[in-house]
């Protein structure tokens, strides 16, 4: 049974520049939810999609977006790019049930640099 | 909006020993989901354990244990006969439910970094 994975490992960009990371969820997981977990921190929220659509977000600006795909896989995308970008991003899959709130897995991450 | 806190930084146990971790939070939900994850240096977040805030019994998975005390709004972590492999950060993370269903944002403290020595 696979995790959840996550492409690619790391990344090297530069101030202003896009960047996508992609997700696959966990086999059998629907909703997939996106972190930003900067050096010697928690994690933190960025949205979370289900049923191709984002259902929720937390407090980050309109340069994050995302997509989920009808396999359930998502790509995370970030715009004009910020030094304080830099951060280990994480998806994370579970599965959706009315009322029945699945823990959700972790992938390994991807760990963007930006210089 | 939810808030964690967790206030030990850094903690070094020997090898065997049994250890607790502090986790509180703060929310004004009746209704949520409470969570310990563990991230070793391979960055991977591993679930620990889990607590329904409307189950009185604390949780148990293996050697960890939970301390769940709602009023208080408190949320330990005990581990027992701790191993050199328990080694790495601690995250407590809340769930609020979500009105549609399904799983909600974790919201994360900031971690303890946990030390095992042999």
């Amino acid at each position: 049974d696979a995790g959840v994975t996550q492409s690619p490992t790391h990344l090297i960009k530069t101030r202003g520049q896009q960047v996508t990371l992609r997700c696959s969820p966990k086999s059998g997981h629907d909703t997939v939810s996106w972190y930003q977990q900067a050096l010697g921190q928690g994690p933190q929220f960025i949205f979370q999609y289900y049923e191709e659509e984002e259902r929720q977000r937390g407090n980050f600006p309109d340069r994050f977006s995302g997509h989920q795909f009808p396999n359930y896989s998502s790509e995370l995308n970030v715009n004009a790019l910020l030094l304080g970008d830099s951060a280990l991003y994480l998806c994370a899959s579970s599965l959706a049930r009315s009322y029945i709130y699945e823990t959700q897995y972790f992938g390994p991450g991807t760990r963007l640099l930006v210089l | 909006a939810q808030t964690v806190t967790q206030s030990q930084p850094e903690m070094s146990v020997q090898e065997a020993e049994t250890v607790t971790l502090s986790c509180t939070y703060d929310t004004s939900e009746s209704n949520y989901y409470l969570f310990w994850y563990k991230q070793p240096p391979s960055r991977q977040m591993i679930l620990v354990i889990r607590q329904e805030a409307y189950k009185q019994q604390n949780a148990t998975e293996n050697r960890f244990s939970v301390n769940f005390q709602k009023a208080a709004k408190s949320f330990s972590l005990k581990i027992s006969d701790s191993q050199l492999g328990d080694t790495a950060m601690y995250f407590c993370a809340f769930m609020k439910p979500y009105s549609g269903g399904g799983a909600d944002g974790l919201t994360f403290g900031k971690g303890t970094h946990l030390i095992i020595q042999p």
